[in-house]
């Protein structure tokens, strides 16, 4: 069945970078599209950016001069990569497949949470 | 970008209940090309990922129940929840996927009354 599941430190200090990966199953990661989304403690959710199936990427401008997303196709896996990390960057990270590029994000992770702290 | 607005931010119901929650974007959602609207509502238990109930903004997913009622076209767009039961309890989110970036509203929180 479908999964994808994020990995990656519980905590990071101020000014560090942080590294999760998102490994999917179940799908092809050149049929579809992994958005990553973050949701801080008690509030919201907020889009950051995506993979498309082809390799192309798209970043929101709130994260663009810091977030890097790539993929290793043969791994089935997804990265993210931010540095330059402060404490309102403490969230909790998913990442969530869409089939196309404008299209719902059907299935999500669990996430994983990452506190910026020294 | 596009700014999604959520009403109300939370609401007190009981079971049995008819409940409806809005959200308005600030630009239209709806497709001159195919004419489809651009509009997800996803339900969030504590603890747990956002789990997708409504696309194209009336689209029940596969397996969602069938009192859960998405309906609204352009800028405004409501989710209606028929009867609610105790397991509805949840953080909904509305988002468009007309562009990038992609937003979603604030959330509605439905609490026990």
């Amino acid at each position: 069945q479908v999964q994808l599941k994020e990995t990656g430190p519980d905590l990071v200090q101020p000014t560090q970078t942080l590294s999760i990966t998102c490994t999917v199953s179940g799908f092809s990661l050149t049929t579809y599209n992994v958005h990553w989304v973050r949701q801080p403690p008690g509030k919201g959710l907020e889009w950051m950016g995506a993979m498309g199936n082809g390799g192309g990427t798209d970043y929101h401008s709130a994260f663009k001069s810091r977030l890097s997303i790539s993929r290793d196709t043969s791994k089935s896996q997804v990265f993210l990569k931010m540095n330059s990390l402060q404490t309102d960057d403490t969230a909790k990270y998913f990442c969530a497949r869409a089939y196309g590029t404008y299209d719902v994000m059907d299935a999500w992770g669990q996430g994983a949470s990452v506190t910026v702290s020294s | 970008d596009i700014v999604m607005t959520q009403t109300p931010s939370s609401q007190a119901v009981s079971a049995g209940e008819k409940v409806t929650m809005s959200c308005k974007s600030s630009q239209s959602l709806l497709s001159s090309q195919n004419r489809n609207n651009y509009l997800a509502w996803y339900q969030q238990k504590p603890g747990q990922s956002p789990k997708l109930l409504i696309s194209w903004a009336s689209t029940g997913e596969s397996g969602v129940p069938d009192r859960f009622i998405g309906s609204g076209s352009g800028t405004d767009f409501t989710l209606t929840i028929s009867s609610v039961q105790s397991e509805d309890l949840a953080v909904y989110y509305c988002e468009q996927y007309y562009d990038f970036p992609r937003t979603f509203g604030g959330g509605t929180k439905l609490e026990l009354k």
